[in-house]
């Protein structure tokens, strides 16, 4: 697989925490946003997705909050596990293609 | 992966040769992309594709072309290699625009 040396933001969370990964995102215009997740030596793999007619949408142990007003978006993981180590992308859209932000690392600790 | 193959994985070439990487997908997705990933900038869209020849630019597609001829292939071509192109580049897939499966990625190193 192929991995990328990223200096990017990150935050370090206990096991068992819930963490909370937010982005910023530029354009007022998308309607369309996803997280995504990408492990060391792989490629992105998606995780949640929320259309912009929503402001919350829950998955398994992951919940994603969109607030349009201030152009934020936020993932939250529950219970956080050392498997959930990675490096987290959120992506907008409004047209066909998908706009990436620059990514948060999330370290996990038992 | 969802289906979707990225070939050569590793590549070095040399400045001013052409470089073609392919991407194969077996999910009969409309939907086709390039990515390149570097340090400091995340994912970066470089070309994708909507339907077969049909192809638009993204934010950084200076330096590359890009051809599809058929649903499963998409090629990238880097007409003549930069040392600025060496990154890692990663095509994903779509059967709606936006919700992109990815591929292991290719190193490609330009010396």
């Amino acid at each position: 697989g192929e991995s990328v040396g990223l200096h990017l933001p990150t935050l370090s969370v206990q096991e068992g925490d819930n963490s909370i990964i937010n982005c910023a995102y530029s354009n007022s215009a998308s309607d369309y946003f996803i997280w995504y997740k990408q492990e060391s030596g792989k490629g992105p793999q998606f995780i949640i997705d929320i259309r912009s007619n929503m402001d919350k949408r829950q998955g398994q142990r992951v919940t994603v909050l969109l607030n349009k007003t201030v152009k934020h978006l936020s993932l939250q993981i529950a219970a956080t596990q050392p498997g959930d180590s990675a490096v987290y992308f959120c992506a907008e859209t409004n047209t066909d293609k998908l706009i990436f932000g620059t990514g948060t690392r999330l370290q996990v600790f038992p | 992966d969802a289906g979707i193959t990225q070939s050569p994985r590793h590549k070095v070439t040399e400045t001013g040769t052409p470089v073609t990487l392919r991407c194969h997908q077996t999910e009969n997705h409309r939907y086709m992309y390039w990515y390149r990933q570097d340090p400091g900038h995340g994912l970066r869209l470089i070309h994708y594709s909507y339907g077969v020849k049909d192809t638009d630019k993204g934010e950084v597609s200076d330096g590359y072309s890009v051809s599809r001829s058929k649903t499963e292939d998409f090629l990238l071509t880097l007409e003549s290699a930069t040392s600025s192109q060496t990154s890692v580049y990663f095509c994903a897939i779509s059967d709606d625009r936006g919700k992109g499966f990815f591929g292991q990625g290719t190193r490609l190193t330009v010396v």
